[in-house]
């Protein structure tokens, strides 16, 4: 099956920086690569996301890349604020409702002052 | 107005009881899921029903019975819990219409067992 891997566990920028997440998956059928946001104690919610015929995709201050040769891609994060706290969990698919989604294990985000 | 609603919010319990979670969309989609979130943040996915017929079942222990009434609801019981049990459970819906993938999260159940 699916195996998604992420890193690093704990992100800490100043407020202003750039934060940039990794993963990697294993399974090449996968297609469907999206990003989920959870701020503490609420749900996940997603924030963007990228299919394997697209090499990136941005949405205002986060971006998503994707190499589907070497089974990775990342979120990017610009001029972080410190609403952007939270844990980010990658995860991937085969695509198509219903097809089961591997999150990799999530990254804590910390903006600091 | 809320999307995807589960009940109850938190649920303290004693080992070997039995409980239930239920959950309701209002999204129209046709699958739903349960997922387990562990205390290091580790979302699982558990469990997903299709049109009320099941069609994902991760190796999740036979304690564990999802029951689906209609594609709208999907509610998780839980037999004789254990202390390993406790975590937050997510209900999640999405469409199998193309495109459809985006996965609508509940506000989660913290189960905490004694």
């Amino acid at each position: 099956g699916e195996n998604v891997e992420q890193h690093p566990s704990t992100l800490s920028v100043q407020e202003g920086d750039s934060a940039v997440i990794k993963c990697t998956y294993s399974d090449s059928a996968s297609n469907y690569f999206p990003w989920y946001k959870q701020e503490l104690g609420k749900r996940p919610q997603l924030i963007i996301d990228i299919r394997s015929n697209v090499g990136e995709k941005k949405d205002q201050r986060i971006a998503v890349t994707l190499n589907k040769t070497a089974k990775h891609f990342s979120l990017h994060i610009t001029e972080t604020q410190p609403e952007d706290s939270a844990v980010y969990f990658c995860a991937a698919s085969k695509g198509g409702g219903g097809n089961k989604l591997t999150f990799g294990t999530g990254t804590q985000l910390k903006v600091e002052l | 107005d809320t999307a995807v609603s589960q009940t109850p919010k938190y649920l303290v319990t004693q080992m070997g009881n039995d409980k239930s979670i239920k959950c309701e969309q209002n999204l129209g989609h046709d699958t739903m899921y349960w997922y387990k979130q562990d205390s290091k943040k580790f979302l699982k996915i558990m469990f997903s029903y299709n049109n009320k017929e099941l069609i994902i079942n991760e190796t999740v222990p036979n304690r564990f019975s999802p029951k689906s009434p209609d594609k709208a609801h999907l509610n998780l019981h839980i037999n004789s819990l254990e202390l390993g049990d406790s975590a937050v459970y997510f209900c999640a819906s999405s469409s199998m219409r193309v495109g459809g993938e985006k996965l609508f999260f509940g506000s989660g159940t913290q189960l905490s067992v004694l």
